[in-house]
């Protein structure tokens, strides 16, 4: 079945340290590929998104993250985290032509100050 | 703020009873998207709309849940004969959606419905 797998669902990491988050989809085709984030008792926000172009895409709050299509990933990264970045963090999917988002089942993020 | 407004936040309901949600989408975005999210789960894609036509429907929308949006802008989803099953987070999602233009989906704050 098609399907967008998030792994370490469970994140804890200190301030100031490297986060990655991996994001692989079974797709084929063209996709359009999402990560949304979700901070404590607030809805969904795009953090970033990817249509075409660049690989390597930025997106907001220094979060970036790379499409290698070889790879079927879209992993998203931050160099230096923050308190402010305790979140769940979700990968999306959608194959153009297709009008649903598919989600993985999401990262749980905690940054210890 | 402009954004995706859902209403209820909130609803507790009994087993058997119908609900209805509400949602308002970004006023000049065309496609509006139901979805569900239960516990440790990603959001799951339900129906969605451009403008007033449902244009697909997922197979998660058992014959129980109905959803409209009569004149293009906000929509309701309904659950008749509720069950403990249906207890989840309901998401409503919009976007802008034009011809060879790829477009994002903006998320509303959700409906949690728990059912008893």
């Amino acid at each position: 079945a098609q399907s967008v797998s998030q792994h370490n669902h469970h994140v804890i990491l200190s301030e100031a340290a490297s986060l990655e988050l991996g994001c692989n989809y079974s797709y084929g085709g063209t996709v359009n590929l999402f990560w949304y984030v979700q901070y404590p008792g607030q809805h969904l926000q795009l953090l970033l998104k990817y249509f075409s172009g660049d690989p390597l895409v930025k997106g907001i709050k220094g979060f970036e993250a790379e499409f290698i299509k070889s790879k079927f990933s879209f992993n998203l990264r931050k160099p230096s985290v923050q308190w402010s970045d305790t979140a769940e963090y979700f990968c999306a999917v959608n194959p153009y032509g297709n009008n649903r988002l598919a989600f993985g089942k999401g990262n749980q993020v905690v940054v210890i100050p | 703020d402009t954004g995706v407004s859902q209403d209820p936040r909130h609803k507790i309901t009994k087993r058997g009873q119908n609900v209805t949600f509400r949602c308002d989408p970004i006023s000049e975005h065309n496609r509006l998207y139901w979805y569900r999210q239960t516990l440790g789960q990603g959001p799951e894609f339900l129906t969605y709309f451009q403008n007033e036509a449902q244009l697909e429907k997922s197979r998660l929308l058992s014959d129980r849940f109905s959803a409209e949006r009569p004149k293009g802008s906000f929509s309701t989803l309904e659950i008749q004969r509720t069950e403990q099953g249906d207890s989840a987070m309901y998401l409503c999602a919009s976007s802008l959606e034009t011809s060879g233009r790829r477009a994002e989906q903006y998320f509303g704050p959700g409906t949690r419905l728990t059912v008893t």
